[in-house]
């Protein structure tokens, strides 16, 4: 069974502060997907890397996916109360038979 | 347009009693997709179609769960003989055809919250 851990699980900052989230895993995954989810809101995507050592920005949130396809980044630079949520990232195996593997969440809260 | 919807948004339910979860898709998206959520964890894959074809029901916990998608576009999850670890938020997501290698974007519904007394 393929599985994906995130860390950290929480995440409490001040506005103005850098963060990176983790995603790791044992097993080489095709693509991977960041999601975002608002309380009582379904998780909506962020971005998809495809290549081993992609770099995507957007705004200030830079996504990278390891060089091997296991393991992928998040860091988001000057955190903003806005950026507060539930962020998921969610991979597909090389089978790829449409079944997506999500981890287990990052909670983050900006303080204003 | 419109987003996916789900229905009932909520459900309380009797241990032992049966429920139907439905999940009504973007129109034209081909692929549908079930998960189950705990609260402030990511979803847990249940089952998958494209079409009216169940691809993967690998994830679906065991044979008092069911899906179907007979027409290929409105989903039901069916829950037999409820029992109280099935409480959970049941979510549904649709996206255009997922087959290749490059996941495309998946649209989550609101969900159901599931309690079961």
């Amino acid at each position: 069974t393929q599985l994906l851990e995130q860390s950290p699980q929480f995440l409490s900052i001040q506005e103005g502060e850098n963060l990176t989230v983790y995603c790791n895993s044992s097993s080489v995954f095709s693509s991977l997907q960041w999601y975002r989810q608002e309380p009582g809101e379904g998780p909506v995507l962020l971005v998809t890397v495809v290549t081993g050592g992609e770099v995507k920005k957007l705004k200030r949130l830079t996504f990278q996916f390891g060089d091997a396809r296991k393991d992928s980044s998040l860091h988001i630079t000057a955190a903003q109360p806005g950026d507060t949520g539930l962020y998921l990232c969610a991979g597909a195996p090389p089978s790829n038979t449409g079944k997506l593997i999500f981890g287990q969440g990052t909670t983050l809260q900006v303080k204003p | 347009g419109a987003g996916v919807s789900q229905s009932p948004r909520y459900k309380v339910t009797k241990r032992g009693q049966d429920v139907a979860l439905r999940c009504d898709p973007i129109s034209g998206h081909v692929s549908l997709y079930w998960y189950r959520q705990a609260l402030g964890q990511g979803p847990e894959f249940l089952t998958y179609f494209n079409y009216e074809a169940q691809q993967d029901k690998s994830g679906l916990p065991n044979d008092r769960f069911s899906a179907e998608r007979p027409e290929g576009s409105i989903s039901t999850l069916t829950i037999q003989r409820t029992e109280q670890r099935d409480s959970a938020m049941y979510r549904c997501a649709s996206s255009p055809i997922q087959g290749g290698l490059i996941l495309v974007e998946q649209f989550f519904g609101p969900g159901t919250r599931l309690t079961v007394l």
